[in-house]
């Protein structure tokens, strides 16, 4: 079965604090991972994905085959940070992504 | 401006009525999604299409219904047969297909139906 699991519903850290975001999936193959966030207000928008290996606004992403995750990694939190983040899978088709049930972020000052 | 819109913002609708969410997309799209976003729920797949008169049923299917008559629209329709339709839903669209190396979904501000 193809499936996203995100643990945590919430995650709250002090600014300067690291971040990491837990993504776990299930998944026959080589997956496509991505990680999408959605700020206050604003659009659900792609953050990064693992085929690409980049960095975005300071977040890294690591697919680690063996464990089957995909943990979204910051090592100096901002308060612009917070948002809600989504982990998204593409299915085995490739015709659709598959969402986990997400974890929001609360960076505080 | 190029993007996805979805209207209205904001439906109320009577039980036992059927409505229609509009998704437009002027950027030139194969594939379009209808997802619905509930509080710890994340997001779950409704319906979607890759190509114009060609749509495939998503994980929660039942009670809705959509239409692929043009490239730039992709209409849901929330029948009265859905049992819990209160949600916020999302279309989003993507091209080439999802399946390709530069996938990217793109998504609209969203319409929030409450059952009144």
């Amino acid at each position: 079965a193809q499936r996203v699991t995100q643990p945590e519903k919430l995650l709250s850290v002090f600014k300067g604090a690291p971040v990491e975001l837990k993504c776990n999936y299930s998944y026959s193959g080589s997956p496509e991972l991505f990680w999408y966030v959605q700020y206050s207000r604003q659009r659900l928008q792609l953050l990064l994905r693992h085929i690409s290996r980049e960095s975005i606004k300071g977040f890294t992403a690591d697919l680690n085959k063996g464990e089957t995750s995909f943990h979204l990694k910051k090592p100096f939190a901002q308060e612009e940070d917070s948002a809600m983040y989504y982990c998204a899978l593409l299915n085995q088709a490739g015709t659709a992504l598959i969402f986990g049930k997400g974890t929001t972020l609360s960076v505080s000052s | 401006d190029g993007g996805i819109t979805q209207s209205p913002k904001y439906l109320f609708r009577k039980e036992g009525q059927n409505v229609t969410l509009s998704c437009e997309q002027n950027l030139n799209h194969d594939a379009m999604y209808w997802y619905r976003q509930d509080p710890g729920q994340g997001l779950r797949l409704i319906y979607y299409s890759q190509i114009v008169n060609d749509f495939q049923k998503g994980d929660i299917a039942e009670g809705y219904s959509v239409s692929r008559e043009k490239k730039e629209s992709f209409p849901l329709t929330v029948t009265s047969a859905q049992k819990n339709p209160t949600a916020f839903y999302l279309c989003a669209s993507s091209g080439p297909p999802a399946g390709t190396q530069n996938t990217e979904a793109f998504f609209g501000q969203g319409t929030r139906l409450t059952v009144v």
